[in-house]
């Protein structure tokens, strides 16, 4: 079966400092993955998706930046935090086709100080 | 574009009343829509999806959503609400053209609380 993992699932940063969320899927090859930032009461905002190794596409200009280096990992960065990017970070992964579901990681909450 | 709406961001029943979370969508081409549910603390994850092989969707845990196209609507039910159900139900909707991704909008989500 296919798992996602993304770690830390909490992180307290400074505004400035530098940021490295991580995820990876077990048990599929090739899949979709996303990075999505949630907003309380405003559902979720795409940030970045990857059809592939070294293949990324940003929905919305940023702070942040994204890769992806292996097939099933996918690494959300940042040089400079700002306090804007506090929020509830979430990896997910599909498989190639409009029908098919997302699957979601439990999610980093990233809170700036 | 594609957009969905969720009406009502709080929803109240009583232990073992019918759920009914409403959505609503609006799509220039046949739809693929999904529910997802989410846990504090936790990612969404998947109840059911609609992707034109019947009407009347059927997922976990007893939740069950019906396509009305008439009504562009989606609304996700279920028969007799446990304690467990208390979470936040997102609407979802999945636009064919999108190429070689799932370009997925989000509803704004809808807390659903069971009083015991």
């Amino acid at each position: 079966s296919q798992t996602i993992h993304q770690w830390p699932a909490t992180l307290v940063q400074p505004v400035g400092s530098p940021l490295s969320l991580e995820c990876t899927v077990e048990g599929t090859s090739n899949p979709n993955l996303y990075w999505y930032r949630q907003a309380a009461g405003r559902g979720l905002q795409l940030l970045f998706y990857s059809v592939g190794i070294g293949q990324i596409s940003s929905e919305v200009p940023q702070n942040l930046s994204a890769s992806r280096p292996q097939d099933r990992q996918f690494i959300l960065s940042s040089k400079k935090l700002l306090l804007s990017d506090s929020g509830f970070y979430l990896c997910a992964w599909g498989r190639a086709g409009h029908n098919q579901p997302q699957h979601f990681g439990d999610g980093t909450r990233l809170s700036i100080l | 574009a594609q957009s969905v709406t969720q009406l009502g961001s709080h929803v109240s029943v009583s232990e073992g009343a019918l759920v009914l979370l409403r959505c609503n969508y609006s799509s220039s081409v046949p739809p693929y829509l999904f529910w997802y549910v989410q846990y504090p603390n936790q990612g969404l994850q998947l109840l059911l999806k609609y992707t034109s092989a019947a009407t009347l969707v059927k997922g976990i845990n007893d939740f069950e959503a019906e396509f009305k196209k008439s009504e562009t609507s989606f609304h996700l039910t279920k028969p007799s609400a446990h304690m467990s159900d208390a979470a936040e139900y997102f609407c979802a909707v999945s636009d064919p053209r999108s190429g070689g991704y799932q370009k997925v909008t989000f509803g704004t989500g809808t807390k659903l609380q069971v009083i015991p």
